[in-house]
């Protein structure tokens, strides 16, 4: 799976929206781009995901650049429960050598929401 | 809504004791997953399994084992558990396929004294 960077801490507003950026330079043409967040002492909640065009869910937006090789997911109206650490995964259909698909999460990104 | 849930949230044990992690979802999901989460190290697959009965090793198996009886519920065992297999650890389902999202249990804090 091709690995992702991220900055490890950002801080957003209550209110407005959050932008969480990740590059992703060397991702293959079936890998897809996931994100995940894990709010302390919880297990990981999936958000969205996506491979070439941009997707939006009632949770938040992904936006994939053209040559795929970043993308930002966007909360709209950050509120302090989405407070949490982010992780941008690429991983193909057939990650891992099987189709079973398993999840690799790097540092991923601090959001702090401030009031 | 749909639902993964694990049997305990924080459980502490002594080393050389048998452990049971039991993992349990309600989606009809043939794929289930045991990972472990430590510090630094980020989400480390132990054990998955893709239907009944039916376990691949994941990247860390060593110390483990998993039994998955019916298609709801899959196990984790610590056949002798140490001290370093203190950690949080997480169960997940998704439907067949690697594209498909996986959703989580809450995670069961282990400590092995």
């Amino acid at each position: 799976d091709a690995k992702t960077t991220q900055p490890p801490s950002m801080d957003c507003a209550e209110g407005r929206a959050a932008n969480l950026p990740c590059n992703h330079s060397t991702i293959s043409g079936n890998e897809y781009v996931y994100w995940y967040r894990q709010i302390h002492s919880q297990g990981p909640q999936y958000i969205i995901h996506g491979l070439k065009n941009n997707e939006t869910n009632e949770m938040a937006s992904l936006i994939i650049t053209e040559d795929r090789k970043s993308s930002t997911l966007i909360l709209p109206h950050a509120t302090l429960r989405d407070t949490a650490v982010y992780y941008c995964i690429v991983r193909g259909v057939n990650a891992g050598g099987t189709s079973y698909g398993k999840l690799t999460f790097g540092q991923g990104t601090i959001l702090t929401v401030h009031p | 809504d749909v639902k993964v849930t694990q049997s305990s949230r924080y459980l502490v044990k002594r080393t050389g004791e048998k452990v049971f992690l039991e993992c349990v979802q309600d989606m009809d999901h043939e794929n289930m997953f045991w990972y472990r989460q430590d510090p630094g190290l980020g989400l480390r697959l132990i054990y998955f399994s893709y239907d009944v009965k039916m376990k691949e090793k994941g990247d860390i198996p060593e110390g483990y084992s998993v039994s998955r009886e019916k298609k709801e519920r899959f196990s984790l065992i610590l056949e002798s558990a140490s001290t370093n297999q203190t950690s949080m650890y997480l169960c997940a389902s998704s439907l067949r396929g690697a594209q498909n999202e996986q959703f989580f249990g809450p995670g069961t804090r282990l400590t092995v004294l």
